[in-house]
């Protein structure tokens, strides 16, 4: 089945502990992006990736990191969370061809105490 | 500057009958291509529908059907014979050629009343 996987789906912690989201994809596609969601702001895009190795920031980036390191997996780190980093988030991926949907994980659901 | 707005945040529409859901755009991009995306109390997106600038006939999925006018820069979903599994927030997108990224509206909270 054509998905894309996040874990953990819902995440509490604290200010300034370390944490990874995992996503991965299993229909080759190579773009990949996070985005975050917020009440009344809709989904905001915070990275995203191209290809293996090319990523760049979206509108939201400060405070989060990303890796690709495979073609399947995109990781988002965030290295230090702040309360203001608790969200809805969301990994996608897509096929670069235009017209083509994005493909959204279950979404994460962190909050940062 | 706001690319996509939905300016209805809730709306309530009865069983079996048809609502229409608002989605403005601003591009200046003569290639985009337009989106709409349920999200379920469960969280989950899922895809409903696609326009593109260029298509020339307005797009449908089943009850889903999206009324496409280009010059006023619309795109509204309308979804016929609502069924109280259409309770769901609805996001309206657009992809412009020149960039992979979505953006987003708001977002439209549809109740769907037996």
């Amino acid at each position: 089945e054509a998905q894309v996987t996040q874990n953990p789906r819902y995440l509490i912690t604290v200010t300034g502990k370390k944490l990874t989201v995992t996503c991965s994809q299993n229909m080759n596609h190579e773009y990949m992006s996070w985005y975050r969601q917020d009440p009344g702001l809709g989904l905001r895009q915070i990275y995203y990736s191209m290809n293996v190795e090319v990523t760049d920031k979206g509108d939201v980036p400060e405070g989060y990191k990303v890796s690709r390191k495979e073609k399947r997996n995109f990781p988002l780190i965030l290295e230090s969370p702040s309360p203001n980093q608790t969200s809805l988030y969301f990994c996608a991926s897509s096929q670069p061809r235009f017209g083509t949907e994005a493909f959204f994980g279950q979404g994460t659901r962190l909050t940062v105490v | 500057a706001q690319k996509i707005t939905q300016t209805q945040p809730g709306m309530f529409v009865q069983e079996k009958e048809a609502v229409t859901l608002d989605c403005t755009y601003d591009t200046s991009d003569p290639s985009y291509g337009l989106f709409w995306y349920k999200q379920p109390s469960s969280g989950e997106m899922i895809f409903l529908i696609y326009q593109g600038s260029y298509d020339q006939q307005n797009a449908t999925e089943g009850r889903y059907s999206l009324n496409f006018q280009k010059a006023r820069k619309s795109a509204n979903l309308v979804i016929s014979a609502s069924q109280l599994g259409d309770s769901a927030m609805y996001f309206c997108a657009m992809r412009e050629r020149g960039d992979y990224k979505l953006s987003f509206g708001a977002g439209t909270t549809v109740t769907v009343r037996a």
